[in-house]
């Protein structure tokens, strides 16, 4: 099955600084990873995906990149902001169904 | 729209016991997938349900089940509990198969904290 590693498990930054997390996936036909945040006392939010067909996608501060060679992905958050203190989790799929293969998660903490 | 809705959201059970947790969700929505979320392990994926047929299932032992409803609702078993069933477990909804579409993201609900004494 497919193994996704996820680095690093916490990071702290600075307000306005930038926060990259990183993922590396095993299965070669894993072609959908989304990113998922996670608050307290919550379930994981998408707060962006890219497909194996991309190589990047950016929403606003937010940013993706895929390396299918390489098999890695990771998010880069700029300009952070203390309401970005979350965990941060990496996942990825198949296509053959809902069944998504998830990282061990990143606690990230932006100090004001 | 209301969003996905897991009860109970807290639940204290003892060993050997066994345990169902329910998960609405949102209206439209035709997938429902479980997972369990501990420290250690992070989020594991239990099992997919489309249409009330299971699509996907998880390395789990078969004391894991689940079952999907005609309007959607899904409900998961735990037979014969064990401490280390002690978990968030997380409930997602999806209109269509996550990433081919647009409209086809993944919503979380808050989850059922189990914890098994």
């Amino acid at each position: 099955g497919e193994n996704v590693e996820q680095h690093p498990s916490t990071l702290s930054v600075q307000e306005g600084d930038s926060a990259v997390i990183k993922c590396t996936y095993s299965d070669s036909a894993s072609n959908y990873f989304p990113w998922y945040k996670q608050e307290l006392g919550k379930g994981p939010q998408l707060i962006i995906d890219i497909r194996s067909n991309v190589g990047e996608k950016k929403d606003q501060r937010i940013a993706v990149t895929l390396n299918k060679t390489a098999k890695h992905f990771s998010l880069h958050i700029t300009e952070t902001q203390p309401e970005d203190s979350a965990v941060y989790f990496c996942a990825a799929n198949r296509n053959t169904g809902n069944q998504f293969y998830f990282g061990t998660g990143t606690s990230l903490t932006v100090i004001p | 729209k209301a969003g996905v809705t897991q009860t109970p959201r807290y639940l204290i059970k003892t060993r050997g016991q066994q345990v169902t947790l329910s998960c609405s969700p949102i209206s439209g929505h035709r997938s429902v997938s479980w997972y369990q979320q501990t420290p250690g392990q992070g989020l594991q994926f239990l099992f997919e349900y489309f249409s009330e047929t299971q699509r996907n299932k998880g390395n789990f032992p078969g004391r894991f089940s689940g079952r999907q409803f005609s309007n959607s609702r899904s409900e998961m078993n735990v037979s014969t509990l064990e401490l280390g069933d002690s978990a968030l477990y997380l409930c997602a909804s999806s209109p269509l198969l996550a990433g081919t579409s647009v409209d086809s993201e993944q919503f979380f609900g808050p989850g059922t904290r189990l914890t098994v004494l």
